[in-house]
């Protein structure tokens, strides 16, 4: 079946500090990748996405490239803020898989002054 | 446009309620979904909506009873729940579930089941 894992949180780092959450997947075809973010109190905001190997997603500072060769979907940026700070997850979907999007379990993102 | 709204944002109710859950969306999407969310663990799908029909249901309760009146709008009608299900509700839309397209989330509404 699909899954997707997420390097363990919580994550603190000082502002302007470069970030790396790890995301890897397991999926038979071509799924597609997602980052999504979630501030305290709210919905998920789609960050991020790429729809084939070697895309690059980038939003807000934020980047991520699908690499087939190694299933990951590592999300980067090079200098935090404190607005940074929520939860990110990573979800894969495919075609046929009727709208269901699998999820990591999340990473808590904290950035201090 | 890429807006999905609900209401409300926060309710409370007792286990012998009944209640609904609204969610509107208007980019013309043909699939909408219910999520339910614990706190500090992913959404897990509830129901699929493709075309205004219900085609998946993540053998959810029946205490939660979704409605699709038309292609904008998706409802969840709550009756009877337990306080674990106290939950953040988000709903979310598609342009089509057999595509990989984005699916747009809501704000959510937050339940809290006394």
């Amino acid at each position: 079946g699909n899954s997707v894992t997420q390097m363990e949180g919580p994550v603190t780092l000082s502002e302007e500090a470069f970030l790396t959450i790890n995301c890897t997947y397991t999926a038979t075809g071509y799924p597609s990748l997602f980052w999504y973010v979630q501030y305290p109190g709210e919905g998920l905001q789609l960050l991020l996405k790429a729809t084939k190997a070697d895309d690059k997603g980038s939003n807000k500072g934020f980047e991520a490239t699908y690499r087939k060769e190694t299933t990951s979907f590592h999300l980067e940026k090079g200098s935090v803020q404190v607005s940074d700070s929520a939860v990110y997850f990573c979800a894969l979907r495919r075609g046929t898989s009727y709208g269901k999007l699998t999820f990591g379990q999340g990473t808590i993102l904290t950035v201090h002054p | 446009d890429t807006e999905v709204t609900q209401t409300p944002k926060h309710l409370v109710m007792g286990m012998t309620n009944k209640k609904s859950l609204k969610c509107e969306q208007h980019m013309g999407h043909r699939a909408m979904y219910w999520y339910k969310q614990k706190a500090k663990k992913p959404p897990e799908l509830m129901f699929v909506y493709s075309y205004e029909k219900l085609s998946i249901n993540e053998s959810v309760p029946s205490r939660f009873s979704p409605e699709c009146p038309n292609s904008s709008l998706l409802n969840l009608h709550l009756h009877a729940l337990q306080p674990e299900d106290s939950a953040l509700y988000l709903c979310a839309s598609s342009q089509d579930p057999r595509t990989t397209e984005t699916q747009y989330f809501g704000p959510g509404t937050r339940l809290l089941v006394l």
